[in-house]
């Protein structure tokens, strides 16, 4: 069956370090990857699109990368504030007639520190 | 640009009642999608609304139904209500002819089931 895993719940980290969030899939062709923050009591915000044939992708501080031969996304937030700190979801679509039907991660909890 | 309203914004029900949930969509966009989110993990797809029509369900029972209107506002119904039916449900709207046009979700209801 289709498996999307986040690396891990929760990852702490010091403002200004640089943040490295996980993805990595199984069982799944995606032909887009999306990562969207979520905060307490809110919806999803949309951060990032990558697609099946892009390695990588910036905006701002936020960077993505997408290697589907080894079935991973990773999502950098560099120069880390306290203000990043909130939960963020990968997310994949197919494309086509399931376009927009996302899977979802578990979510990561990150915490930056001042 | 008026975004995705969703109410209300809280409600509890007892076990076996039906309910109905409301989601306005974003101004110019003619795609509405509904999400389960249980605590602490990932938002999961229930069904898709296109033109009023559904168009693709992800693993829900059939207890679980929609409606598009005109207006491109949508209702999700829950019959039979169970305890694991507590949960956020969040609804998503965007562009479909678009293409990777990402999810704009309002903040959700939360609902919880006694």
């Amino acid at each position: 069956s289709q498996k999307i895993e986040q690396n891990s719940e929760a990852l702490n980290i010091q403002e200004g370090k640089t943040a490295t969030l996980t993805c990595n899939y199984t069982n799944y062709s995606p032909a887009y990857l999306q990562w969207y923050r979520q905060d307490p009591g809110r919806g999803p915000v949309f951060l990032l699109l990558i697609r099946e044939n892009e390695k990588e992708k910036r905006k701002e501080r936020l960077k993505v990368t997408f290697d589907t031969t080894l079935k991973q996304s990773l999502f950098h937030i560099t120069a880390s504030q306290p203000a990043d700190s909130a939960t963020y979801l990968c997310a994949l679509d197919s494309g086509g007639t399931s376009y927009g039907k996302l899977t979802f991660g578990q979510g990561t909890i990150l915490t930056v520190h001042p | 640009e008026t975004g995705v309203t969703q109410s209300p914004t809280h409600l509890i029900k007892t076990r076996g009642q039906q309910v109905t949930l409301r989601c306005s969509s974003q101004s110019g966009h003619n795609t509405v999608s509904w999400y389960q989110q249980a605590l602490g993990q990932g938002p999961q797809f229930i069904f898709q609304y296109y033109r009023e029509e559904e168009n693709g369900r992800g693993n829900f029972p059939p207890r679980f139904s929609g409606l598009q209107f005109p207006n491109y506002s949508s209702e999700l119904n829950v019959n039979a209500l169970e305890l694991d039916d507590s949960a956020l449900y969040l609804c998503a709207s965007s562009t479909l002819e678009r293409g990777q046009s990402p999810l704009h979700f309002g903040n959700g209801t939360r609902l919880t089931v006694t």
